[in-house]
């Protein structure tokens, strides 16, 4: 079975720069999860999808940072305009449904560096 | 609000030792779920372990152990004799089963073990 991709893998821009991280779940994976991780810390989730629909935006710093999963599959985050502090690893993990029930598996992640 | 401390930030310890991970958890929802993530340096995530509030049964799972306590709010992780491919970032999560956290998964700020050789 084919895990959670994303890409790419790793990114460098300049800050007020924009960026897209793409990312494909587990076939059949109704629950997909967006995670930053900054260097040293836990993961913080920034949204949360049940199909297509937004579940929790609740830490999505929404004046620069959108998510769309428009078929219930495969996501995007974007970034725009990029700052300094957005340096991170982005994190996409999928599970079969909400809930802690379901283990949540993630993805390699993408490295953002912002200049 | 749920909180989740792994007071050691890091660990170094030589191979064949055995090795113990703290996790302390807060929460106000009587329904959880507690989870054990290793992160090596590839950087995925790769689960090891979750356990719900209501079983407190400690597990085995070949050289990896865990102890949830729930009177002390905690959820500890044992590395038997310890190997160098266990050297990675290792995270303590926590997800309420229900409210506005629905599966949201909130986590330690992980431990970061290294094991010489």
């Amino acid at each position: 079975e084919a895990g959670v991709a994303q890409s790419p893998r790793y990114k460098i821009i300049e800050k007020r720069q924009s960026v897209a991280f793409w990312c494909n779940p587990i076939s059949g994976h109704a629950t997909l999860y967006w995670y930053q991780q900054i260097l040293g810390q836990g993961p913080k989730l920034l949204i949360q999808f049940q199909n297509n629909g937004v579940v929790d935006d609740s830490q999505l710093p929404k004046d620069r940072f959108s998510a769309e999963r428009l078929k219930g599959v495969d996501s995007t985050l974007k970034i725009q305009p990029a700052k300094l502090e957005d340096s991170a690893v982005y994190l996409c993990a999928s599970s079969f449904h909400s809930g802690g029930a379901y283990e949540q598996y993630f993805g390699p992640g993408t490295r953002l560096t912002v200049t | 609000a749920q909180k989740v401390t792994q007071a050691q930030t890091e660990i170094s310890v030589v191979e064949k030792e055995d090795v113990t991970l703290d996790c302390v958890y807060e929460t106000r929802d009587t329904t959880y779920y507690l989870f054990w993530y290793k992160q090596p340096p590839s950087g995925e995530l790769v689960f090891l372990i979750r356990r719900n509030s209501f079983d407190e049964q400690n597990e085995i799972s070949g050289r990896y152990s865990w102890n949830f306590q729930k009177s002390t709010s905690s959820f500890n992780f044992t590395i038997t004799a310890s190997q160098v491919v266990d050297s990675a970032v290792y995270f303590c999560a926590l997800v309420n089963a229900g409210g506005t956290s629905y599966g949201k998964l909130t986590f330690g700020q992980g431990t970061i073990l290294t094991v010489h050789p």
